[in-house]
């Protein structure tokens, strides 16, 4: 039963263009949410994270959007780079004394040249 | 200042045998966490301990499965009698334990890729 849905395995942007990644979930407890970033043979790295007091939080190329009411986010990369070619994860949780992340299934970005 | 560290980053073993995963957390950093990452899946929770503690263990299989965090040395994810089921990647991580969610980031090693012949 998963609580955090990242519904696109795979997403094929040209560079330069906008990226969208989208998460979904389902506890309505849930609130922080966090992307992290993962290359293949690397640990998963912290990304953005936005808290659910927000509706939107932006760092450089990086925007990531909550809406509590959809229960849904999204994490948009402009302009894509060759570098952000990457597996996005979605993460949330219960913020408190004993944090436990909960990851989704990732979702596989390609920059096409 | 060295990152979360774990070892092997490959481990392969025979069907039966135990399986022990080394993670060396950040300097400074008293919390460790294990997730198991599948073949297509995403990351999921194991354990989560604190030095000579164990704060949540409910993403651990009941059976043939134990961590540990003692007072000295690393924190070592046990598995006995492996299956092929096992075979995933194991990524530790580690925090100071102020809030991953709120007040710090979850750094991540790189993982062991444990392989059950």
């Amino acid at each position: 039963d998963q609580q955090v849905k990242q519904n696109s395995p795979s997403l094929s942007v040209q560079e330069g263009r906008i990226s969208i990644l989208n998460c979904d979930y389902t506890n309505s407890m849930f609130d922080y949410f966090l992307w992290y970033k993962k290359y293949p043979a690397e640990g998963p790295t912290f990304l953005i994270s936005i808290s659910s007091i927000k509706d939107k939080n932006e760092d450089g190329r990086f925007t990531v959007f909550l809406n509590k009411s959809a229960k849904h986010l999204s994490l948009h990369i402009v302009p894509s780079q060759p570098g952000d070619s990457a597996v996005y994860f979605c993460a949330t949780g219960v913020s408190g004394r004993d944090d436990k992340i909960i990851f989704g299934k990732g979702t596989r970005l390609h920059i096409l040249p | 200042n060295a990152g979360v560290m774990q070892n092997p980053r490959h481990l392969v073993r025979r069907r039966g045998q135990e399986a022990r995963l080394r993670c060396s957390p950040m300097k400074g950093h008293s919390h460790v966490y294990w997730y198991r990452q599948l073949p297509e899946e995403g990351l999921k929770f194991m354990v989560y301990l604190q030095k000579e503690n164990i704060i949540d263990e409910s993403g651990m299989p009941k059976e043939r499965f134990s961590a540990e965090f003692p007072k000295e040395g690393p924190s070592i994810l046990r598995i006995q009698q492996v299956v092929r089921g096992d075979s995933a990647a194991y990524f530790c991580a580690s925090s100071t334990g102020t809030g991953v969610l709120a007040n710090e980031k979850l750094f991540f090693g790189s993982g062991t890729q444990l392989s059950v012949l």
